[in-house]
């Protein structure tokens, strides 16, 4: 298994552009999430999913937009960058109830810069 | 809403020696996971262990262990032994144990303790 992928690792955007960050996981996890890290505050939840076709909002959600149409994919949109939104984005799946595990897997990160 | 608190921005240890990093937290629910995440400069999160509220014995994981105390809400981790690849950024987290579709998502984080290791 290759656990929870992201792509890219590093990207610049100017101000006012568009793009994707990617995430797929391999291990048949229903629930995955998307988290921001900045400075000083930890990691803070921005969307989740708790299954294909239903997301819904966490703590810092303004900015950005998710999709599930797939259980692999879950990729995160920024429709309009700002430099607030320069940070690291991790990605993350859990298993469902039943299987057996606790955790939450992480990727290894995007570190998006806003210009 | 559930809080976690890291009061120690950096901690540093002697290689061989033990330290204890600090974690508190606050919830009104009585069900719950807490757990301790590292994070090496190679971003990548790494579950160091976990604790299951419900479970009043300790958790341990070879050198990493916890003092979890349920009334003072506070979960500490214990490195006994520290080695240099235990350099790192140790994180806080808790989660609740209710699996519906609101919570069983989310964890919260600490602000995370930058820890150094001394040759």
């Amino acid at each position: 298994n290759a656990g929870v992928t992201q792509t890219p690792k590093f990207q610049v955007l100017k101000t006012g552009q568009s793009m994707t960050l990617q995430c797929a996981q391999d291990m048949n996890h229903e629930y995955m999430s998307w988290y921001r890290q900045d400075p000083g505050m930890g990691l803070r939840l921005i969307h989740y999913s708790v299954g294909a076709g239903i997301t819904d909002q966490g703590e810092v959600p303004n900015g950005y937009n998710v999709s599930r149409s797939t259980t692999e994919d879950f990729p995160l949109r920024l429709l309009s960058a700002a430099p607030s939104q320069t940070s690291v984005y991790f990605c993350a799946s859990r298993n469902t109830p039943g299987q057996g595990q606790y955790e939450q897997y992480f990727g290894p990160g995007t570190r998006l810069t806003v210009t | 809403a559930q809080t976690v608190t890291q009061s120690q921005p950096e901690m540093s240890v002697q290689e061989a020696e033990t330290v204890t990093l600090s974690c508190t937290y606050d919830t009104s629910e009585s069900d719950y996971y807490l757990f301790w995440y590292k994070q090496p400069p190679s971003r990548q999160m790494i579950l160091v262990i976990r604790q299951e509220a419900y479970k009043q014995q300790n958790a341990t994981e070879n050198r990493f262990s916890v003092n979890f105390q349920k009334a003072a809400k506070s979960f500490s981790l214990k490195i006994s032994d520290s080695q240099l690849g235990d350099a790192a950024m140790y994180f806080c987290a808790y989660r609740s144990a209710d699996w519906g579709e609101t919570s069983g998502s989310r964890l919260t984080f600490g602000e995370g303790t930058q820890l150094t290791v001394n040759p």
